[in-house]
């Protein structure tokens, strides 16, 4: 079962910051946070990922409290071609002790011109 | 040069066939996944193979059957097609470990009619 909460969509316009929150109440000592972008017809792609406080790349940068409960995704000036589904995704473990990459439902975010 | 390959890109083909779908992989991963994407765009975790043995089934029908003839392949067989199965599947790869980035094809999209 995902664990993780998203907003189902966004709306943004050229030029603007985007922040989208996930929720992950039930987070786990040795979980990390990850985040993927997917296009149509493209499978998901990975952008960015972090532990704890902030983590930083061209891309992206995300945002995680102390308490790892949720964490922001966030994307500066966005242009028309960031418009695509954003999952977060955190760790889980299977009954035998395996990992289970666990997608949540994603937030659809449309760049208006 | 592709990542993660899958073939075909497309599949249309009549309720009670047999088909099959291949992936492939060039990173050196040793997990391999597949997933399906239903119409509502929500990834689910099917399968999870690390070094050519299974380590995740998520509750799939029996007529689902993943093979791994070596760590580069996980191609996935599906017998008596039904109308629920249309959806697009998606094979991935990773790094073992549950914050190991996951790598995706760029999906086949199964129509059953």
């Amino acid at each position: 079962l995902a664990k993780t909460t998203q907003p189902i969509s966004m709306d943004s316009y050229e030029g603007q910051e985007v922040n989208i929150t996930c929720s992950h109440n039930n987070i786990a000592t040795n979980d990390y946070i990850t985040w993927y972008q997917q296009f149509p017809s493209q499978g998901p792609r990975f952008i960015i990922q972090g532990y704890k406080t902030k983590v930083t790349n061209e891309v992206a940068s995300l945002f995680i409290p102390a308490d790892r409960k949720s964490s922001t995704l966030s994307l500066p000036r966005v242009s028309l071609s960031d418009t695509a589904v954003y999952y977060c995704l955190v760790g889980d473990l299977a009954s035998g002790g395996s990992y289970i990459p666990t997608f949540g439902r994603g937030t659809s975010l449309i760049v208006h011109p | 040069d592709t990542a993660v390959s899958q073939t075909p890109k497309y599949l249309v083909t009549q309720m009670g066939n047999d088909k099959s779908i291949k992936c492939e992989q060039n990173l050196g991963h040793d997990t391999m996944y597949w997933y399906k994407q239903d119409s509502k765009k929500f990834l689910k975790i099917m399968f999870s193979y690390n070094n050519k043995e299974l380590i995740i089934n998520e509750t799939v029908p029996n007529r689902f059957s993943p093979k791994s003839p070596d760590k580069a392949h996980l191609n996935l067989h599906i017998n008596s097609l039904e109308l629920g199965d249309s959806a697009v599947y998606f094979c991935a790869s990773s790094r073992p470990g549950g914050a190991a980035p996951l790598h995706f094809g760029n999906g086949t999209r199964l129509t059953v009619t």
